[in-house]
């Protein structure tokens, strides 16, 4: 398997343009999640899936963050308009559930580096 | 909210010494979670473990339920073994995201 496939790797935009980050997860896997690491904050979650559906968004910082899942194969992260303060770097991961409970050992994506100017 | 202690946050060591990283954590949990960060950003799961002890090559990871504690060591380290290591935890209740540490940054010397 290709792991868990992220793109871009790297974006560079003004402020106020829309952004859009895509992911693949491994094939099987249940659980979805996109990350967000900033120097400030370290790794946060913003918003994770399970079977395709928002589980917890309570992460996504704001209305101008949204994400979807459309199938098991595919999630977008979308920031519009964006803003210097999103500069980071978004992660996505995903995981086996086990039973009930999500603890499944994660794999991660290799990570969009944003930079909004 | 969990909180998800790390200690060091930063540890400089030679080559060969053995490595001890700790991780301490407020509310019960599910799992926890050993994470490798390399410079240039991927980010690897190096252990997934809820009680004992895991052991993969020179890498161990013991975790306390009782205590809330969690250590990872590093046996007979090497300048390849330099990273940024996190620590995440499931705050169990089923389903959830993580929550993670701050992370230690790792350098070894030759």
């Amino acid at each position: 398997d290709a792991g868990v496939i992220q793109s871009p790797r790297h974006e560079v935009t003004e402020m106020g343009q829309e952004v859009t980050l895509r992911c693949k997860p491994i094939s099987g896997h249940d659980y979805l999640f996109w990350y967000r690491q900033t120097m400030m904050r370290g790794l946060e979650l913003l918003i994770y899936f399970n079977n395709n559906v928002p589980i917890d968004d309570s992460g996504m910082p704001e209305d101008r963050f949204s994400a979807k899942m459309p199938n098991a194969s595919f999630s977008t992260l979308k920031i519009q308009p964006s803003e210097p303060r999103d500069s980071a770097v978004y992660f996505c991961a995903s995981s086996q559930g086990t039973d009930s409970a999500n603890t499944g050992e994660l794999f991660f994506g290799e990570g969009s580096r944003l930079t909004v100017l | 909210k969990n909180e998800v202690e790390q200690s060091p946050q930063n540890l400089t060591a030679q080559e060969g010494e053995f490595i001890t990283i700790n991780c301490s954590y407020s509310v019960g949990i599910s799992a926890l979670h050993w994470l490798q960060q390399h410079p240039g950003g991927g980010i690897v799961s190096l252990f997934m473990l809820s009680s004992g002890k895991k052991k993969h090559g020179r890498l161990i990871a013991t975790i306390n339920i009782q205590e809330k504690h969690s250590s990872l060591h590093i046996t007979a380290s090497h300048p390849r073994d330099s990273a940024v290591y996190i620590c995440a935890v499931h705050s169990g209740g089923g389903a959830d995201g993580l929550t993670f540490g701050k992370g230690t940054h790792l350098i070894i010397q030759p």
